[in-house]
């Protein structure tokens, strides 16, 4: 069955700090992913992409990710994180030919961050 | 270059009443996708319309259904309204229906009492 796995509910790391949020799927072909943020009261953006090509994806907001085949991970991460970056923080996986309909989001993990 | 927006932004309804739901898709996207996201849940993809007709659905009832106009607005209504059905409704405009880059509007809160 197609899945995705945020195991880590809830973050808190100090500002300044590096960060790495966990997301682990599982998809019978190649996927595309997806990482998205979502502030209080806001709809979601997107941060970063990976449809193909480098494993190491940039992002916005200072955000990057890496596609890890073996592992069927698709970690983000950030070097330095600012009071701002707190949010929810949802993982996606779509088929490779990236329909809506096909696209399942994890449950998504609270980031909080300590002055 | 306007982007997704929603109304009404919260609403508040009682079991078996009716809604319904817009969403204003941004400047020359012809598709639009609605989700559902349970509290402390990822969102939950409904139903796609792409130019008008829809285009893919996911694990909803009937009582969930949805237009597109010809501006590439859409609706989404939900009859016979049940508790569970309390949720944040977001809905993403893309380019095609390949949806691979989405903007989502800011959500419409449900609460049905």
């Amino acid at each position: 069955a197609q899945s995705v796995t945020q195991p880590d509910i809830h973050i808190t790391v100090s500002e300044g700090a590096s960060l790495e949020l966990r997301c682990n799927y599982s998809y019978g072909a190649t996927p595309y992913l997806f990482w998205y943020v979502q502030s209080p009261g806001q709809g979601l953006q997107l941060l970063l992409k990976y449809f193909s090509g480098d494993t190491l994806v940039q992002g916005i907001k200072g955000f990057e990710a890496e596609f890890k085949r073996s592992q069927s991970s698709f970690n983000l991460r950030k070097p330095s994180v600012h009071w701002s970056d707190a949010a929810e923080y949802f993982c996606a996986v779509g088929p490779g030919y990236s329909s809506a309909s096909k696209i399942i989001f994890g449950s998504g993990t609270r980031l909080s961050i300590r002055p | 270059e306007t982007g997704v927006t929603q109304s009404p932004t919260h609403l508040i309804k009682t079991r078996g009443q009716q809604v319904t739901l817009r969403c204003s898709s941004q400047s020359g996207h012809n598709t639009v996708s609605w989700y559902q996201q349970a509290l402390g849940q990822g969102p939950q993809f409904i139903f796609q319309y792409y130019r008008e007709e829809e285009n893919g659905r996911g694990n909803f009832p009937p009582r969930f259904s949805g237009l597109q106009f010809p501006n590439y607005s859409s609706e989404l209504n939900v009859n016979a309204l049940e508790l569970d059905d309390s949720a944040l409704y977001l809905c993403a405009s893309s380019q095609d229906y390949r949806a691979e880059t989405q903007y989502f509007g800011p959500g419409t809160r449900l609460l049905v009492l």
